[in-house]
């Protein structure tokens, strides 16, 4: 079966400019995650839908958002970008919240900011 | 609050050894998961093994294993018969109190 789909996969972006980065998951899966990896910082975790609703959210402002659909897909938004928010944002799929189960990661979307 | 620490940050080893990843982390939680995660160059995470905080018994998955010392918050992971596609970035990740937290990562190198 397809594993988790990242779109777009590269991506740059002007400073105060607002970013939407888009997460298939595996068929089946009602959770997804979002984690932003950085030299600096590495693996951070940002937030978790399952079955629509936020379940839990990382140490992350408010200009970080996202949403889920009744297709499982998920958005994740940032606003007002920052040159520190160039990363490489990873999303996981898994069929109950995350750490019940295995957790399936995207390839990532690289996000440059300029 | 929970912290995940890998203390090396790169490990080279002969192909066809063994190698040891060392993962300690802190927290007050009794009930978690802990996790290690390979990151090859083509960047996607792949879950390499998991272990329930409350099974007493280590982990295993065909040549990677652990050993996990709950009392003394330590989760190593141990390569067997190392290949070169192990060589990767490998992740200790802790999951409880509905977060994940992710240590720095060690790269492993195999010597061909």
């Amino acid at each position: 079966k397809a594993g988790v789909t990242q779109t777009p996969r590269y991506l740059i972006k002007t400073r105060g400019q607002q970013v939407t980065l888009s997460c298939s998951p595996i068929s089946g899966h009602r959770s997804v995650s979002w984690y932003q990896q950085t030299p600096g910082q590495g693996l951070q975790f940002l937030f978790e839908y399952f079955s629509e609703t936020q379940r839990n959210k990382g140490n992350f402002p408010g200009r970080f958002s996202g949403r889920q659909f009744s297709n499982s897909r998920s958005e994740m938004n940032v606003s007002t970008l920052e040159l520190g928010d160039s990363a490489l944002y990873l999303c996981a799929s898994s069929l109950y919240p995350a750490g019940d189960a295995e957790a399936f990661f995207g390839q990532g979307t690289r996000l440059t900011v300029v | 609050a929970q912290t995940v620490t890998q203390s090396q940050p790169e490990m080279s080893v002969q192909e066809a050894e063994t190698v040891t990843l060392s993962c300690t982390y802190d927290t007050s939680e009794s009930d978690y998961y802990l996790f290690w995660y390979k990151q090859p160059p083509s960047r996607q995470m792949i879950l390499v093994i998991r272990q329930e905080a409350y099974k007493q018994q280590n982990a295993t998955e065909n040549r990677f294993s652990v050993n996990f010392q709950k009392a003394a918050k330590s989760f190593s992971l141990k390569i067997s018969d190392s290949q070169l596609g192990d060589a990767a970035m490998y992740f200790c990740a802790y999951w409880g109190d509905d977060k994940i937290i992710f240590g720095k990562g060690t790269r492993l190198h195999i010597l061909p």
